[in-house]
């Protein structure tokens, strides 16, 4: 059964600061996702990642995949406050024939403060 | 404006009640997928289907029943509910060759 385990789980940091969050899963995949959800809201895509060594970046956002190391990383460069949410990591995990099925990791509760 | 929307966005509901979720896509993708979000837990996913077969249902509950007569509609069927099972239900959206889920903006559910 596929794991997947982000840390932190919480993150409470200053604006203007740079942070990670890492993304760890349990077997072999080379498809991961990071979404974002605001409070009340639903899951909004962040970062494809389809590759051993895939990197993408988004404004102050930047993701990274080491398939080797199954290992995931969301980079945060200069935190402002309206980076403030909640990220979730996904791995896809096939089911049987050509299903993709996503395994979630639990989310980090990022907070920015002025 | 995301291509997945749900109704109703919010529902109260006994224990003894029957509801729908509804779930509508209009991005022309071919598989749809239930998932529950609880607090503190991680995104469980209960059900998935692909052009309208049912592939995968993740022990979930018969109260639970899930219908998709086509591959832009997915309806979720209440019965018998429990407290336990308030929550956020979130519908999703892909493509089969693809594993990008496009989400909805979910039902808020409250059983009493």
């Amino acid at each position: 059964e596929l794991k997947v385990e982000q840390n932190p789980l919480f993150l409470s940091m200053q604006e203007g600061k740079n942070y990670t969050i890492y993304c760890n899963y349990s077997t072999t995949s080379d498809r991961l996702y990071w979404y974002r959800q605001d409070p009340g809201k639903s899951l909004e895509s962040l970062f494809v990642l389809l590759s051993n060594g895939a990197v993408k970046q988004e404004g102050r956002l930047m993701a990274s995949l080491d398939t080797k190391a199954r290992l995931s990383t969301l980079h945060i460069t200069a935190a402002v406050h309206d980076l403030s949410a909640t990220y979730f990591c996904a791995v896809d995990a096939r089911s049987g024939g050509s299903n993709y099925k996503l395994t979630f990791g639990k989310g980090t509760l990022l907070t920015v403060n002025p | 404006e995301t291509g997945v929307t749900q109704t109703p966005r919010h529902l109260v509901m006994g224990m003894t009640n029957k509801k729908s979720l509804k779930c509508e896509q209009h991005l022309g993708h071919n598989a749809m997928y239930w998932y529950k979000q609880s607090a503190k837990k991680p995104l469980e996913l209960m059900f998935v289907y692909n052009f309208k077969e049912q592939t995968e249902n993740n022990s979930v509950p018969s109260r639970f029943s899930p219908e998709c007569p086509n591959s832009s509609h997915l309806f979720l069927h209440l019965h018998t509910l429990q407290p336990e099972d308030s929550a956020l239900y979130l519908c999703a959206s892909s493509h089969l060759s693809l594993g990008e889920q496009y989400f909805g903006p979910g039902t808020r559910l409250t059983v009493t």
